[in-house]
Parts: C-alpha cells; sequence; structure tokens
C-alpha cells in the first residue's frame, strides 16, 4: 500500500495548456504540501494544507491553485504552464504539523516544451 | 538569505571510509530539524531533531543537534555504496511556516568501491 501516492508520474505537455496532478493520502496524515525540486535539486515548498487553512508560499505565481477535496487528497492545479514550472512536484503529509516526520510521494516529473 | 545551508555540497569517498555531513540553521522561531535521505525518486525520512546533545541513531547512521551553535551533523560510519544519495537537511519552524519544512541545497554523496 502506497502512503502517498501522486499521478501522474511523468507529465508532458505544451506551454499554456492547464493540467493537474493529483496526491492521495491514506496515512490519516492532516496536513499536506506541495513542493517543488528544480533542475539543481532544490526542494522548495508551495503550499501546505491543514484542515481547510491554506498557507502559500508568497513566491508561488497565481497560476497554481491547490484543490482539495477531503482531508486525504490535495491536487495541484497549473494554468498556462511556462517552460520554467518544468521540475518534479512532490506532494507530502504529516501529522501535527510535522511532529513525527513527514512522508514524501514519489514524484511528478513535468515537462513543459 | 538561506535559512539552512548545506556543506559540503558534494563528497566523493570509498567505501568504508566515515563521512560527516554538516547543516547550519537560523534560529528564528525554529521548531525541529529533520534529515532526508534522496536517492532517485522521494525524499525518506532519516531522523528529526528537537533537543540539543541528544543523539539519534539508526544502524550505521547517526545525527546530533547543537541547538547554541545552531548547526546539525549526520554521520555515516563505515560506509557502502548504497549510501551514494543526496542527503537534505530540512529546518521546520513555528508561526506562519508551521509545518513547512526549508530544505537546505543537500550534500551530494557518491561513495566508490
Amino acid at each position: 500500500d502506497t502512503a502517498v501516492s501522486q499521478t501522474p508520474k511523468y507529465l508532458v505537455t505544451q506551454m499554456g495548456n492547464d493540467k493537474s496532478i493529483k496526491c492521495e493520502q491514506n496515512l490519516g496524515h492532516d496536513t499536506m504540501y506541495w513542493y517543488k525540486q528544480d533542475s539543481k535539486k532544490f526542494l522548495k515548498i508551495m503550499f501546505s494544507y491543514n484542515n481547510k487553512e491554506l498557507i502559500i508560499n508568497e513566491t508561488v505565481p497565481n497560476r497554481f491553485s491547490p484543490k482539495s477535496p477531503d482531508k486525504a487528497h490535495l491536487n495541484l492545479h497549473i494554468n498556462s504552464l511556462e517552460l520554467g514550472d518544468s521540475a518534479v512536484y512532490f506532494c507530502a503529509s504529516s501529522q501535527l504539523f510535522g511532529d513525527y516526520g513527514y512522508t514524501f510521494g514519489s514524484g511528478t516529473r513535468l515537462t513543459v516544451v | 538569505e538561506d535559512k539552512v545551508v548545506q556543506s559540503p555540497l558534494s563528497l566523493v569517498v570509498h567505501e568504508g571510509d566515515t563521512v560527516t555531513l554538516n547543516c547550519s540553521y537560523e534560529v528564528t522561531n525554529f521548531r525541529s530539524l529533520l534529515w532526508y535521505k534522496q536517492e532517485k525518486k522521494a525524499p525518506t525520512f532519516l531522523f528529526m531533531l528537537t533537543s540539543s546533545g541528544i543523539e539519534k541513531k539508526s544502524g550505521r547512521l547517526s545525527s546530533i543537534l547543537d541547538k547554541k551553535e545552531l548547526f546539525s551533523i549526520l554521520n555515516i560510519t563505515a560506509t557502502q555504496t548504497g549510501d551514494s544519495a543526496v542527503y537534505l537537511c530540512a529546518w521546520g519552524g513555528y508561526g506562519g511556516s508551521q509545518g513547512n519544512l526549508i530544505f537546505g541545497k543537500g550534500t551530494k554523496l557518491s561513495v566508490k568501491p
């Protein structure tokens, strides 16, 4: 059983398109996150979502929007994709703001052409 | 400015060597410091440190936090080729960033046979 699962694993799309990445966790965690890892392997927080409270990293363009239908899911929607959006996107979850560690999904490699 | 600074950025050793990876961090709103290992896919959790001077150990890996000097080290003894990975240090904070992790740029460790 995968604890944090993301789909798709790979996504190749053209500039200007709109795409979504889905994330689901079956750990019963109360907080979910999206991280972006660039080509230099630098991981950077994009969003965290806890009990309907969304905390946004102010550097994230508003073309990116997280959507949480319920506590176990946090999807990432991206409008008007740009070349610079190419990266690996990781979903993660934790309990109690990470007091017991974080679990990452296996990542979605997005390539914008 | 970077909240988390790791050194060295890369390291090449031979099997059997002992390595020490460094992580210095910013003190403001500090809650916890975490270490992750990233091979090809998702970062996997190694340690979470909140108290100064208490060593956490898992097999050949160990880590300790110095809250006075604001750094942590990750030690790996008797290295094996399977230890080759990027090791990520992450800062966890209170307040607005509660639950979010801020990652360092990582140390790429290569263990040669």
